[in-house]
C-alpha cells in the first residue's frame, strides 16, 4: 500500500522548453502532495506544498512562475518547469501524505536534464 | 527551530556486522519521526514512523527506537543489499513540513 508514481522517470529537453512531471498516488487519496528537489549528495529541498483544489504554497526562494503546480484531484499533482534552463537540471521528487496524515510516501523521482 | 542531526555521516560494515545509526532531534511538539531509505537515483523509501518515546518498530533486519531526544536505527546482521543512505526526518507542531537530517551513507561489504 501507499504507492506513489512519477512520470516520466527521466527527461532531456532543450533550453527554453517546458516540461511537465506527473505525480500520482496509486492506492490512496492524498489531500496534500509535496514537491522536492535534490542535488547530488544533498538532502531533499522542499519546493512547494499542494492541496487538492487550491493554490500551491511555495517555499521561500522558489519561483512560482517558473515551477507551476496543479493539484487537480486527490490522486494527481503536476509540476511544470516553464522555460527550462540548464540550472533547472536536477532530480525532482514528489510525495503524498498517506492515511495517517503525517507520513509522506515518496515517488521514484524524475531526473531532468536541460541542454 | 526544529533540527535533525544524523550520525555517523558514513558507515562501512562487513556483512553480518550489526550496528546502529543515530538521529538526534530538537522539535517543538513531536508529531512524528520518520526513517527512510534512499538508493542512488531513486526517491526515499518509507521504513518507519514513530510517534512517542518508548515506541519501537521492526522490519526484517531493521529496528527503530525512539526517546525524547533521539532515535536509533539498529541494523542486525546486515547484508550488502542494505547498502543505501538512511534518512531521518521529523514533523513538529510548528509546521507540517518534514525536517530532514543529512543522512547516513551505509556500505555493507560482502
Amino acid at each position: 500500500g501507499a504507492v506513489v508514481s512519477q512520470h516520466p522517470s527521466w527527461v532531456i529537453c532543450k533550453s527554453g522548453t517546458s516540461v511537465k512531471i506527473e505525480c500520482r498516488s496509486l492506492d490512496f487519496q492524498a489531500t496534500t502532495m509535496f514537491w522536492y528537489r535534490q542535488f547530488p549528495k544533498q538532502s531533499l529541498m522542499l519546493m512547494a506544498t499542494s492541496n487538492e483544489g487550491s493554490k500551491a504554497t511555495y517555499e521561500q526562494g522558489v519561483e512560482k512562475d517558473k515551477f507551476l503546480i496543479n493539484h487537480a484531484s486527490l490522486t494527481l499533482s503536476t509540476l511544470t518547469v516553464t522555460s527550462a534552463h540548464p540550472e533547472d537540471s536536477s532530480f525532482y521528487i514528489c510525495s503524498a501524505n498517506g492515511g495517517d496524515k503525517e507520513t509522506q510516501y515518496f515517488g521514484p523521482g524524475t531526473r531532468l536534464l536541460v541542454l | 527551530e526544529d533540527q535533525v542531526t544524523q550520525s555517523p555521516e558514513a558507515l562501512r560494515l562487513q556483512e553480518g556486522e550489526s550496528s546502529s545509526l543515530n538521529c538526534s532531534y530538537t522539535v517543538s511538539g513531536l508529531r512524528g519521526l520518520f526513517w527512510y531509505r534512499q538508493d542512488p537515483g531513486k526517491g526515499p523509501e518509507f521504513l518507519f514512523t514513530l510517534y512517542s518515546a518508548g515506541e519501537e518498530k521492526e522490519k526484517e533486519r531493521l529496528k527503530a527506537t525512539l526517546t525524547k531526544k533521539e532515535s536509533f536505527l539498529h541494523i542486525t546482521a546486515p547484508k550488502p543489499e542494505d547498502s543505501a543512505t538512511y534518512l531521518c526526518a521529523v514533523v513538529g507542531d510548528s509546521s507540517y513540513k518534514l525536517i530532514f537530517g543529512s543522512g547516513t551513507r551505509l556500505l555493507v561489504r560482502p
